[in-house]
C-alpha cells in the first residue's frame, strides 16, 4: 500500500499568514496527488488535481507543488474561510489513499 | 453539475446492518468510478471502496472485504453501499464521491455527497 503521511498533524497561524503544508509519499506517485479542504460538519471538497492544478472556483492564494514523493500545499494569505482540515490523497496506485489530514487553526 | 444526495442518519445496534443511497441529480453516475469513504468521529477519511455503474462489479479495500457490499441501480443513477456485523467502531459518517470514467477508483474525487452518519450502539 502507497502510505501517505502529512505534517504538521495541526498548526495555528494568523489571518495573513503564509501558510504549507507537506504530504510525503512513501513511494514515488509522479504528480498524482489530490488536495482537499474539510470544514467541520461538511463533506471534503477538492482544491487540487494532479499536484498543482487549481480547480474552477478555488481562490488563487491556493497553491501546489511537488512531485515524485514530497509535496506541498501553500496557503499565501491565510483567510478566516481558510481554517479548515487539509487532506492529500494518492491517485497512483490502484486504490487511493489519504494523508492524515493537517488542521489549520487560528493563531 | 451533478450533486450526489445520501440516504438519512441511521442508528443501529451491534451486529445489525446498514444500507446507505447515494442518487446522483443533475448528472449521471454510468462510467464514473463511485467511491464509499468513511471518517470516523475526529478522524481521517479512509477509502472503502467503489463501483463502476453500470457494471455490477465492485471493488473493496481489504480491511472491508467480506463486509461491505457496494452495488448500483443504473436505472436510478444510485449507489448503495451495506455494511454487516455492525460494531460500535463503525460509527463514523459515510461519504459517497464520484470520480472519474477513466475507468479507475485512484482518481481525484469530485463532487461528494453530503454524508451519512451511521451510529452503532446497543
Amino acid at each position: 500500500d502507497f502510505q501517505m503521511t502529512q505534517s504538521p498533524s495541526s498548526l495555528s497561524a494568523f489571518v495573513g499568514d503564509r501558510v504549507t503544508i507537506t504530504c510525503r509519499a512513501s513511494e514515488s506517485i509522479s504528480t498524482y496527488l489530490n488536495w482537499y479542504q474539510q470544514t467541520p460538519g461538511k463533506a471534503p471538497k477538492l482544491l487540487i488535481s494532479a499536484a498543482s492544478n487549481l480547480q474552477s472556483g478555488v481562490p488563487s492564494r491556493f497553491s501546489g507543488s511537488g512531485s515524485g514523493t514530497d509535496f506541498t500545499l501553500t496557503i499565501t494569505s491565510l483567510q478566516p474561510e481558510d481554517f479548515a482540515t487539509y487532506y492529500c490523497q494518492q491517485s497512483y496506485s490502484t486504490l487511493p489513499t489519504f494523508g492524515q489530514g493537517t488542521k489549520v487553526e487560528i493563531k | 453539475q451533478v450533486q450526489l444526495v445520501q440516504s438519512g442518519a441511521e442508528v443501529k445496534k451491534p451486529g445489525s446492518s446498514v444500507k446507505v443511497s447515494c442518487k446522483a441529480s443533475g448528472g449521471t453516475l454510468s462510467n464514473y468510478a463511485v467511491s464509499w469513504v468513511r471518517q470516523a468521529p475526529g478522524q481521517g477519511l479512509e477509502w472503502m471502496g467503489g463501483i463502476i455503474p453500470p457494471s455490477r462489479a465492485a471493488d473493496y479495500a481489504q480491511k472491508f472485504k467480506g463486509r461491505v457490499t457496494i452495488a448500483t441501480d443504473a436505472s436510478s443513477n444510485t449507489v448503495y453501499m451495506e455494511m454487516s456485523s455492525l460494531t460500535s467502531d463503525d460509527t463514523a459518517v459515510y461519504y459517497c464521491a464520484r470520480g472519474s470514467t477513466r475507468g479507475t477508483y485512484s482518481d481525484y474525487l469530485d463532487p461528494w455527497g453530503q454524508g451519512t452518519l451511521v451510529a452503532v450502539s446497543s
